[in-house]
C-alpha cells in the first residue's frame, strides 16, 4: 500500500520557536507538496518539489522554507514560528507528468503555536 | 495563473437524494481535473479524475463528474446521496508537472 509519513500529528510549539515537519514517501515519486488548510481557505500550496534538490515556490511560501535532499524525504520549515502559522499542514506525493495531479497525503500535522 | 472556484461553502441534502458540488476552474491551457474526500479526522483521498477523453468520469462511490471544457467547470454528481457520504469534497487543477491548486472545499451534510 501506498504510504506517505508525517513524523508528527500534534505539536505545540512558542512563537519564535524553529520547527521542523517531515515527510516521508515510499512511492518512489518524483513529486512533493506541502499544503496548509484552514477552515474556509480549503488548501493552499506552501512549497513543492518535482526532484531531489529542486524546490519551487506555492502561493503562500513567505515564513517557511524547505528541504530536499533525498527523494523520499520532504521537509518543512518554520524559521520562526508565529502565531499565523498554526494551521494543519499536509504533506502529499505524486508521479510526475498527467498524474502530478493524483496526490497522495499524509495524515497531517497540527501545529499550534503559542 | 491557474484557480479553482467552489462556489458553494456548504450543501445540505437529504438522504437518497441527488447532490451537485460545482467546481469552475481558469486556466489558458488544457488542465487536469481532480475531485478529492475528506472524511471527518481523516487524510484526503482521490475520487476521481480527468486527464483527457472521455468527459463523463465515474471515481468511487458511485460518483461522477462532467468536464465542459466551454463552460470551464467540472462538477460532481451523486444520484442519491448517504449518511456515510457526509465529508469535505474539495476540487483541484493541474497542468503536469507544475503545482496543484485546490478549491476551498465543499462540506457536503446528509440529512436523514
Amino acid at each position: 500500500d501506498v504510504k506517505v509519513t508525517q513524523s508528527s500529528r500534534y505539536l505545540v510549539k512558542r512563537t519564535g520557536e524553529k520547527v521542523f515537519l517531515e515527510c516521508v514517501q515510499d512511492m518512489d515519486h518524483e513529486n512533493m507538496f506541502w499544503y496548509r488548510q484552514d477552515p474556509g481557505l480549503g488548501l493552499r500550496l506552501i512549497y513543492f518539489s518535482y526532484d531531489v534538490k529542486m524546490k519551487e515556490k506555492g502561493d503562500i511560501p513567505e515564513g517557511y522554507s524547505v528541504s530536499r535532499e533525498k527523494k523520499e524525504r520532504f521537509s518543512l520549515i518554520l524559521e520562526s514560528a508565529s502565531t499565523n502559522q498554526t494551521s494543519m499542514y499536509l504533506c502529499a506525493s505524486s508521479l510526475s507528468g498527467e498524474n502530478t495531479g493524483e496526490l497522495f497525503f499524509g495524515e497531517g500535522s497540527r501545529l499550534t503555536v503559542l | 495563473a491557474q484557480s479553482v472556484t467552489q462556489l458553494d461553502s456548504q450543501v445540505p441534502v437529504f438522504e437518497e437524494a441527488p447532490v451537485e458540488l460545482r467546481c469552475n476552474y481558469s486556466s489558458s491551457v488544457s488542465v487536469y481535473l481532480f475531485w478529492y474526500v475528506q472524511y471527518p479526522n481523516q487524510g484526503l483521498q482521490l475520487l476521481l479524475k480527468y486527464l483527457s477523453g472521455s468527459t463523463l468520469v465515474k471515481g468511487i462511490n458511485g460518483f461522477e463528474a462532467e468536464f465542459n471544457k466551454s463552460q470551464t467547470s467540472f462538477h460532481l454528481r451523486k444520484p442519491s446521496v448517504h449518511i456515510s457520504d457526509t465529508a469535505e469534497y474539495f476540487c483541484a487543477v493541474t497542468k503536469g508537472y507544475q503545482k496543484v491548486t485546490f478549491g476551498t472545499g465543499t462540506k457536503l451534510q446528509v440529512i436523514p
